[in-house]
């Protein structure tokens, strides 16, 4: 089965653009959540989807939002970017259970 | 109060030794899960190890373990024979939450993370 996949691996933006990276799940996965990584602040929940429906929230502005589709695959979107967005972004998908299974991140830097 | 706090930023072992990461845990919850993941410095995060707050036996997943001290509200990975591999950060994190139909609705908390390095 393959793992979770993020794209794009890199990327490389200003400040004042937008940004959409996109997670695609372990097949048969329905839950999708998105983490952000810095050093600064270590890692902190974004959201979770779950059959399109956004069920959690963590605690972001709203230049800071996802969508989930049918499939299961996932966006999350950053608007008006600041210089303190630069991160690995990571996403997680879950069967259900208790298990969370990472993507090797898209890591974003805002110049 | 953090929720969850990984008291060592560094752990050196040797490598074939032992070693145990520490993990403490704050939460009002009954019902709550606790992880642990591997993060190598290409960024992936690797499960590597769950433990339920009813599970009455200790987690072990060939080479970890999880020491489950519940009244403590403690959760240390025990890594045995450690490799040159598992050098890494590794953390900590727990889940919170109620399990809605159709799946888990849930979020991980995660720690600061501990460093570890293996000596050869």
């Amino acid at each position: 089965k393959a793992g979770v996949t993020q794209t794009p691996r890199y990327l490389i933006k200003t400040r004042g653009q937008q940004v959409t990276l996109s997670c695609s799940p372990i097949s048969g996965h329905r839950s999708v959540s998105w983490y952000q990584q810095t050093p600064g602040q270590g890692l902190q929940f974004l959201f979770e989807y779950f059959s399109e429906t956004q069920r959690n929230k963590g605690n972001f502005p709203g230049r800071f939002s996802g969508r989930q589709f049918s499939n299961s695959r996932s966006e999350m979107n950053v608007s008006t970017l600041e210089l303190g967005d630069s991160a690995l972004y990571l996403c997680a998908s879950s069967p259900g259970g208790s298990e969370q299974f990472f993507g090797p991140g898209t890591r974003l830097t805002v110049l | 109060a953090q929720k969850i706090t990984q008291t060592q930023p560094g752990m050196f072992v040797q490598e074939k030794e032992a070693v145990t990461l520490d993990c403490t845990y704050d939460t009002s919850d009954q019902s709550y899960g606790l992880f642990w993941y591997k993060q190598p410095s290409s960024g992936e995060m690797i499960f590597l190890i769950y433990q339920g707050s009813y599970d009455e036996q200790n987690a072990t997943e060939g080479r970890y373990s999880l020491n489950f001290q519940k009244a403590r509200k403690s959760a240390n990975l025990v890594i045995s024979a450690s490799q040159l591999g598992d050098s890494a950060m590794y953390f900590c994190a727990m889940r919170e939450g109620q399990k809605g139909g159709g799946g888990s609705n849930y979020k991980l908390t995660f720690g600061k993370g501990t460093l570890l390095t293996v000596n050869p």
